[in-house]
């Protein structure tokens, strides 16, 4: 069974920085793209970022270049999301998804001064 | 970015309605649409994929069509289980892009 555990998430203040964890199982973690999307309290659905399996090619929504970064670590079957400059717009639950059909359960940064 | 309309943005329906949704592309993206199912406090949930493809375990009352740049969600009779938000996203290309969301209200 595929399970997605993300962690990291908390208060922080605007321009601060967070790293965003998600525990990968359940799947060779290694073989499978992975992306971060993220929904504001009481919004839609925002696509983040994504990385490939293998190459580790990266790909991010305008709203967040330049100041998040997507990694991945095969060896502990973890994805992370580095976010910095972060800003009151960027509050919201952050979700771990494998190719659409698995998601985490979310963690919830709230940026806030 | 390639832009996603979903409309309506809500609908009201009565359990045994007939319901559809639509999404259309600012661009045509072929069949690489998703659709999702998102309950209150919950993850969402993968319904259709490649546009009219089933995701194992959904109700076969719900199903996908279109390609190119007008796509469709429909939800044959509806159940009270279904009264959700409702999200398509297109994989065609980066940066993915999702749809505004339908709620589907009990009427």
């Amino acid at each position: 069974e595929v399970q997605l555990l993300e962690s990291g998430g908390g208060l922080i203040h605007p321009g601060g920085s967070l790293r965003l964890s998600c525990a990968a199982s359940g799947f060779t973690f290694n073989t499978y793209a992975m992306s971060w999307v993220r929904q504001a309290p009481g919004r839609g659905l925002e696509w983040v970022s994504a990385i490939s399996g293998s190459r580790g090619s990266t790909n991010y929504a305008d709203s967040v270049k330049g100041r998040f970064t997507i990694s991945r670590d095969n060896s502990k079957n973890t994805l992370y999301l580095q976010m910095n400059s972060l800003r009151d717009e960027d509050t919201a639950i952050y979700y771990c998804v494998l190719n659409g059909d698995s998601w985490g359960q979310g963690t919830l940064v709230t940026v806030s001064s | 970015a390639i832009q996603l309309t979903q409309s309506p943005s809500s609908l009201s329906a009565f359990v045994g309605d007939r319901v559809t949704i639509t999404c259309r592309a600012s661009q045509g993206i072929s069949s690489a649409l998703a659709w999702y199912q998102q309950k209150p406090g919950k993850s969402p949930k993968l319904l259709i994929f490649d546009g009219s493809s089933l995701e194992s375990g959904v109700p076969s009352r719900f199903s996908g069509s279109g390609s190119g740049t007008d796509f469709t969600l429909t939800i044959s009779s509806l159940q009270p289980e279904d009264f959700a938000t409702y999200y398509c996203q297109q994989l065609n290309s980066y940066p993915l892009t999702f749809g505004g969301g339908t709620k589907v209200e009990i009427k």
